[in-house]
């Protein structure tokens, strides 16, 4: 059962442009959602989380927003750069039942310079 | 600080021949996973550990997967007999402790079985 399902599978954006990239989650109990970029050869790097208290969180180009009720969050990379080419995965888990974290399909990100 | 360290980067191996993955975690933390990530996947959870404790395997095959933490520092994956399906990337991470703490992921080792 896929519990983390990411949009779209693949995103060309051209530098300066918003790069946004979508997951629903299924599970309600989930409490943490961090986004990890991940470049070729490298294992993921956390980007930034939120927690479903707060709505938005912001991080220099890098904003998460949460729609609780909607059970939908979203990852917004403002002025995006050729570095930021990556792959981007979402996640989810649930902080007391020892963060075993639930990874979205991944978005493969090229930014054109 | 030094990052997650994990060996050999690459292997390839025949199918039914044993194979082991070894990892290092940050200095410090206590909690370890062990990851699965298949091609144009996101990374699975196979195996959790709370210092030398594996506190949820559920996800490991344990017919032919096997872990273990001595000490509750290094660990090393285990698969034997490997299969062609087994051919992935085995990720190790590791956090302070469990419970939305940031995780830290190793580069992984790309196997792969022919």
């Amino acid at each position: 059962q896929q519990q983390v399902k990411q949009s779209p599978q693949s995103l060309i954006v051209q530098k300066g442009g918003i790069s946004i990239i979508n997951c629903a989650y299924e599970n309600t109990a989930f409490d943490y959602f961090p986004w990890y970029q991940q470049f070729p050869g490298k294992g993921p790097a956390l980007l930034i989380a939120i927690r479903p208290d707060v709505s938005e969180k912001k991080e220099g180009r890098f904003t998460i927003s949460f729609n609780k009720s909607a059970k939908q969050f979203s990852l917004h990379i403002m002025d995006s750069q050729p570095g930021d080419s990556a792959t981007y995965f979402c996640a989810a888990s649930i902080r007391t039942s020892g963060s075993r974290l639930t990874f979205g399909e991944g978005t493969q990100l090229t930014v054109n310079p | 600080e030094a990052g997650v360290v994990q060996s050999p980067r690459y292997k390839i191996i025949e199918k039914k021949q044993p194979v082991a993955f070894w990892c290092n975690p940050i200095s410090g933390h206590n909690t370890l996973y062990w990851y699965l990530q298949n091609l144009g996947q996101g990374p699975e959870l196979l195996i959790r550990y709370e210092n030398e404790e594996a506190v949820d395997d559920s996800q490991l095959p344990k017919d032919r997967f096997s872990a273990e933490r001595l000490k509750g520092v290094d660990s090393t994956l285990k698969i034997q007999p490997a299969e062609l399906g087994d051919s992935a990337v085995y990720l190790c991470a590791s956090s302070l402790e469990s419970g939305g703490h940031e995780q830290y992921f190793g580069p992984g080792t790309r196997l792969t079985v022919t």
